[in-house]
């Protein structure tokens, strides 16, 4: 059973376009991480988000946590090539014990 | 800039040999994980550490091992390396604050193993 459920899976779009991804689970969170990977590297943290129903603004990307703190989403506007990667949403749940869990990432593409 | 290095990057090695990859971290991160990934998938936590001498088993079953002598260092150890361990593993760290249950983990660049 997959903790963070993350979708959609893939996406490829043109440059300009604007595109959300959400990150849902049956579990609270404390808090829920999204990070960006490119490939070859290590994932690299873009935001987290702490408050249910806050909303996290870091220039063309807005993330909102959900107000019962089960869920997550990422909009990016006007999307550019250079936003291409693979988004992947991470967290510890409740009595977790330390276990920081991924979602299974969204494998974003955005063409020229 | 993270202070977290794995070494090697890349490493090619025979079936049925021991293979050691490396992990350490400068920051005095008390967490530690490792993750198997394949290239654009999801990362699954094989094994995570919170201290000197505590290690746990992660999500995904795994027939490496790890140890957690020093604080700094998170070795994952292979004893018989096989084909199906072919992946890329990510080491990673993060600071424990009291209260704080989920704070920045920060990432090496990973080592990708080929067992041929």
């Amino acid at each position: 059973t997959q903790l963070l459920e993350q979708s959609p899976q893939f996406l490829s779009i043109q440059e300009g376009e604007n595109l959300t991804v959400y990150c849902n689970s049956s579990s609270v969170f404390s808090s829920l991480q999204w990070y960006r990977q490119e490939p070859g590297e290590g994932p690299v943290l873009l935001v987290t988000v702490v408050t249910g129903g806050e909303v996290k603004k870091l220039k063309r990307l807005t993330f909102q946590f959900g107000d019962a703190r089960k869920d997550s989403s990422l909009h990016i506007t006007a999307a550019q090539p250079g936003d291409t990667g693979l988004y992947l949403c991470a967290g510890d749940a409740r009595g977790s014990n330390y276990k920081l869990t991924f979602g299974k990432g969204t494998l974003l593409t955005v063409n020229p | 800039e993270a202070d977290i290095y794995q070494t090697p990057r890349y490493l090619v090695i025979g079936t049925g040999k021991k293979i050691t990859l490396e992990c350490s971290q400068t920051m005095g991160h008390d967490k530690m994980y490792w993750y198997q990934q394949d290239p654009g998938m999801e990362l699954h936590l094989i094994h995570y550490s919170y201290g000197v001498n505590s290690t746990e088993k992660g999500d995904l079953s795994s027939e490496s091992t790890v140890s957690r002598i020093r604080t700094e260092h998170f070795p994952l150890t292979l004893e018989s390396a096989r084909p199906s361990h072919t992946s890329q593993y990510l080491c990673a760290s993060s600071e424990y604050k009291g209260g704080q249950t989920n704070t920045e983990a920060f990432f090496g660049q990973g080592t990708r193993l080929t067992v041929v």
